[in-house]
């Protein structure tokens, strides 16, 4: 069974400042990993995710993430955030057979403020 | 590319009612699937469709919940009869083969 910790239920941090929202995972096989964001009264969109390749995955608007599968995690970072990116943000996992069945963390709040 | 589509986008119902909802994947994509936030906890898996297969439906949380989907295009999830705890956001999301999911914006359900 896979499960997906996000350490962090709440970040604020100032507008310019960078900002690492932390997850865990556990799984006994390989997997998927994914960031998804969810805008105030919008539905979830994905942010990034990592298939397989180079462990380090980018998004078109900034955001980043590492695969470390030494350590389990999958931390999603941004050297200076904006207003715009307050969200909550999901890190999810998924078997990289089958069904692909995708098990969500708790999400984390990130509040960015001016 | 059209994304995925849920209606209705809220939805408020007395216990003992019956809802459904809908999900209109993109087209093109076989794999469909229903996930459910209650209460601001865990994004929680329902089920999931190939084509018009049920694949999984391990995370259905009880025989009042009951979703098909029709020749393989839309889905319907219907909650029969409603109760209180089944109150929170049911997000459908459909993909090909490959991980990563697109979501629809989630229908707010409301059991009063």
């Amino acid at each position: 069974a896979q499960s997906v910790t996000q350490l962090d239920s709440q970040v604020p941090v100032f507008e310019e400042a960078p900002v690492e929202l932390r997850c865990n995972y556990s799984s006994s096989v390989s997997v998927y990993l994914f960031w998804y964001v969810q805008y105030p009264n919008q539905g979830l969109q994905l942010l990034l995710k990592y298939l397989s390749g180079s462990t380090l995955v980018e998004s078109i608007n900034g955001f980043e993430a590492e695969f470390n599968k030494s350590q389990t995690s999958f931390h999603l970072r941004k050297p200076s955030v904006h207003i715009s990116d307050t969200a909550e943000y999901f890190c999810a996992v998924s078997q990289n057979t089958g069904g692909f069945k995708t098990i969500f963390g708790a999400g984390t709040r990130l509040f960015v403020k001016a | 590319e059209a994304g995925v589509t849920q209606f209705p986008s809220h939805s408020v119902i007395e216990k003992g009612q019956t809802v459904t909802l809908r999900c209109d994947p993109i087209s093109g994509h076989d794999n469909l699937y229903w996930y459910r936030r209650v209460m601001g906890k865990e994004i929680k898996f329902l089920l999931h469709f190939v084509k018009e297969s049920k694949q999984d439906e391990s995370g259905m949380p009880n025989n009042r919940f009951l979703a098909e989907r029709t020749g393989g295009t839309y889905s319907t999830l219907k909650v029969q009869p409603a109760e209180l705890e089944d109150s929170g956001v049911y997000f459908c999301a459909s993909g090909r083969r490959t991980g990563g999911y697109t979501f629809g914006s989630g229908t707010r359900l409301t059991v009063v």
